[in-house]
């Protein structure tokens, strides 16, 4: 079946503007993680949704990062006022349950000039 | 102290050696463990979860030591396709979110 998909895969914005990035996991997953990974880094947690739980937030490095899961399927993580220290691969995962393993998508390469 | 702590490796070895890396957590009420896989430039991919009681997968075997807060992945007859970042995954007890660590470089060399 489709796995998750992440759109844009590419995006180069300009210091200041926002961005939007978007995740659809795969169907019937309940839980959807997003990270973010730098050149040469490991994964930094960010979000986390469980079905219609509160999201755990604990990750979002400022205010200017928000995210929405819209019906428990698409979720889209905002940047507000980027800055170049932003620029990062961001990556969606979703899972059938907590004990089960990730499955990501391919990421947006975010890039900040 | 980080969540998770990996050595960064790289660990360099021929075809067919041995090689074992070792990922330690801090939470001890970490309830899931897993070994994931990432190439270059790639998204990680399951490469195996751990259970309590150790457990293998062809070459491969994870072992799970809670008194000491590690797991371990073990890989036997390396091959230059095992070249890649091996990524030690925790849940932390009483939380859902799953922690990377940064990772082990592995370069498996002709």
């Amino acid at each position: 079946g489709a796995g998750v998909s992440q759109s844009p895969s590419n995006k180069v914005t300009e210091k200041g503007k926002d961005v939007e990035l978007r995740c659809d996991p795969i169907s019937g997953h309940t839980a959807l993680y997003w990270y973010r990974q730098s050149l040469g880094q490991g994964l930094e947690f960010l979000i986390y949704f469980q079905g219609n739980s509160a999201p755990d937030k604990s990750g979002l490095p400022s205010d200017r990062f928000s995210a929405e899961r819209t019906g428990g399927s698409v979720s889209t993580l905002t940047i507000q006022r980027t800055q170049q220290e932003d620029s990062a691969v961001y990556l969606c995962a979703s899972s059938s349950d907590r004990r089960s393993p990730l499955h990501f998508g391919n990421g947006t390469r975010l890039t900040v000039t | 102290r980080k969540e998770v702590e990996q050595d960064p490796g790289p660990f360099n070895v021929p075809e067919g050696a041995t090689v074992a890396f070792n990922c330690t957590y801090s939470n001890s009420a970490s309830q899931s463990f897993f070994w994931y896989r990432q190439d270059c430039r790639k998204e990680p991919k399951l490469l195996m979860s751990v259970y309590s009681s150790g457990n293998e997968d062809g070459r491969f075997t994870a072992q799970l030591n809670r008194a000491s807060q590690y797991i371990s992945l073990l890989i036997r007859d390396s091959k230059l396709s095992d070249s890649a970042t091996y990524l030690c995954v925790v849940t932390p007890g009483g939380y859902n979110k799953l922690i990377f660590g940064a990772g082990t470089r592995l370069a498996v060399h002709p």
